[in-house]
């Protein structure tokens, strides 16, 4: 059974930085890339980027680009968002989700997702 | 970017009723549309891509279809357990983009 499960909730100062991470299993890790969706409390779905985890290339949507990293672990097969320089428009739940090589963008499984709450 | 302008954003049914749910791209997505279901609380779970393939294990009372600009999905026979919020997804152009959602309730 494919499982992609994430790390628990956090709370982040302003201006401080977490790191969010998705262990996966069931599914041959490096087959698949590892995207990241935002979703902000009670709104839509926004794309972040993905990973390659067999290469590590990313790509990011330009939004983004300044504000998380993406990171993988191929021995742990653990995927990692970061999110820097924390300000209340990062408050949100988090979801990795895994698609395949061959369409980047169609995510087939997701993660449980993963809030992050920034608050003084 | 592409915008998917997704209507409606609500959605009231009774039980057994068919819906439908649209989604107009900002420019020609070539079908690359895929269509999400998301429970309270619960990660997206992917229905449909490329329009119209149901995904294994996706009931056959979902359905999407469309061209160009313009995609439907719909449900024939609503059940309870339909009672969701869907999503569309281009991702002909990057970034990927979502719809607004549409949140369908039980009238």
């Amino acid at each position: 059974e494919v499982q992609l499960q994430q790390s628990g909730p956090e709370v982040g100062r302003p201006g401080s930085s977490v790191k969010i991470s998705c262990k996966a299993s069931g599914y041959t890790f490096t087959d698949y890339v590892m995207n990241w969706v935002k979703q902000s409390p009670g709104q839509g779905l926004e794309w972040i980027g993905w990973i390659d985890p067999e290469y590590g290339s990313t790509d990011y949507a330009e939004k983004f680009k300044k504000k998380a990293t993406l990171t993988a672990d191929t021995s742990s097969n653990t995927a990692y968002i970061q999110l820097s320089s924390l300000t209340s428009e990062d408050t949100a739940t988090y979801f990795c989700a895994r698609a395949y090589t061959t369409d980047y963008y169609v995510m087939d499984a997701w993660g449980q997702g993963a809030s992050v709450t920034v608050s003084s | 970017d592409i915008q998917m302008t997704q209507s409606p954003p609500s959605l009231s049914a009774s039980l057994g009723d068919k819906v439908t749910i649209t989604c107009q791209a900002s420019q020609n997505i070539n079908k690359y549309i895929a269509w999400y279901q998301q429970k309270p609380g619960k990660a997206p779970r992917l229905l449909i891509r490329y329009t119209s393939t149901l995904e294994s294990g996706t009931p056959s009372r979902f359905s999407g279809s469309g061209s160009g600009r313009d995609y439907s999905f719909s449900i024939s026979n609503v059940e309870s357990e339909d009672i969701a919020s869907y999503y569309c997804l281009q991702y002909d152009n990057l970034p990927p983009t979502f719809g607004g959602g549409t949140k369908l309730e039980l009238k």
